[in-house]
């Protein structure tokens, strides 16, 4: 089955730094998002970015499907951009989300 | 627009019980899955229902079923409950399934965590 990596597994910033995730996948997607896991295991919605570049604030995320990558940046990290980023893809025809094994961010003040 | 709800947040119960937990979707949406996250296997697709059908299944054993119901509600049940099975459980909401060139984002509810004794 399709393969999804995340790196770094683990980042620790401090506050008003900039930061890069990147999720590696290993097979064509039909969809791409990247969510943040909050302290209380809610996943929220960052983006949903199965191809291009998207920015919302301080967050922007690029996909490259054709080589099979994502990013996000995060720019001048707050603490509260603490918590686990994951990224998930879908497989065609499906609505199976196969998430990454995620990013633990810690941004100290 | 409300979000995804799911009840109970949190339960606790012991081995060889059943239970059931409960996902409401977004208003509109007609596909939901659930997830299992657990820190050793990380978050795992259990099913997804349309349409009162379950369209795909994960790799769970037989003890873990699910429903949905015509509103698009669903439930999914766990019988013979192991220790193993602690978890947070997570439902996903779609306005549909994803369909040959079709994907369609997906948002999640609040979770429901569930500790087995």
């Amino acid at each position: 089955g399709i393969q999804v990596e995340q790196s770094p597994p683990d980042l620790i910033l401090q506050e008003g730094a900039n930061s890069t995730l990147r999720c590696n996948f290993s097979d064509s997607v039909n969809n791409l998002q990247w969510f943040h896991q909050n302290p209380w295991g809610q996943l929220i919605n960052l983006f949903y970015i199965p191809s291009g570049t998207k920015q919302n604030g301080r967050l922007s995320a690029t996909t490259v499907a054709t080589e099979r990558y994502s990013l996000l940046y995060i720019s001048s990290s707050q603490t509260t951009d603490s918590g686990v980023y994951f990224c998930a893809v879908v497989i065609r025809a499906t609505n199976k989300l196969i998430f990454g094994t995620g990013t633990l961010l810690a941004v100290q003040p | 627009k409300a979000g995804v709800t799911q009840t109970p947040r949190y339960l606790i119960k012991t081995r060889g019980q059943q239970v059931t937990l409960s996902c409401s979707p977004i208003s509109g949406h007609r596909s939901v899955s659930w997830y299992q996250q657990t820190p050793g296997q990380g978050l795992q697709f259990l099913f997804e229902y349309f349409s009162e059908t379950q369209r795909n299944k994960g790799n769970f054993p037989g003890r873990f079923s699910g429903r949905q119901f015509s509103n698009s509600r669903s439930e999914m049940n766990v019988s013979t409950l192991e220790l193993g099975d602690s978890a947070l459980y997570l439902c996903a909401s779609s306005l549909k399934p994803g369909l040959a060139g079709e994907a369609y984002e997906q948002y999640f509810g609040p979770g429901t965590r569930l500790t087995v004794t």
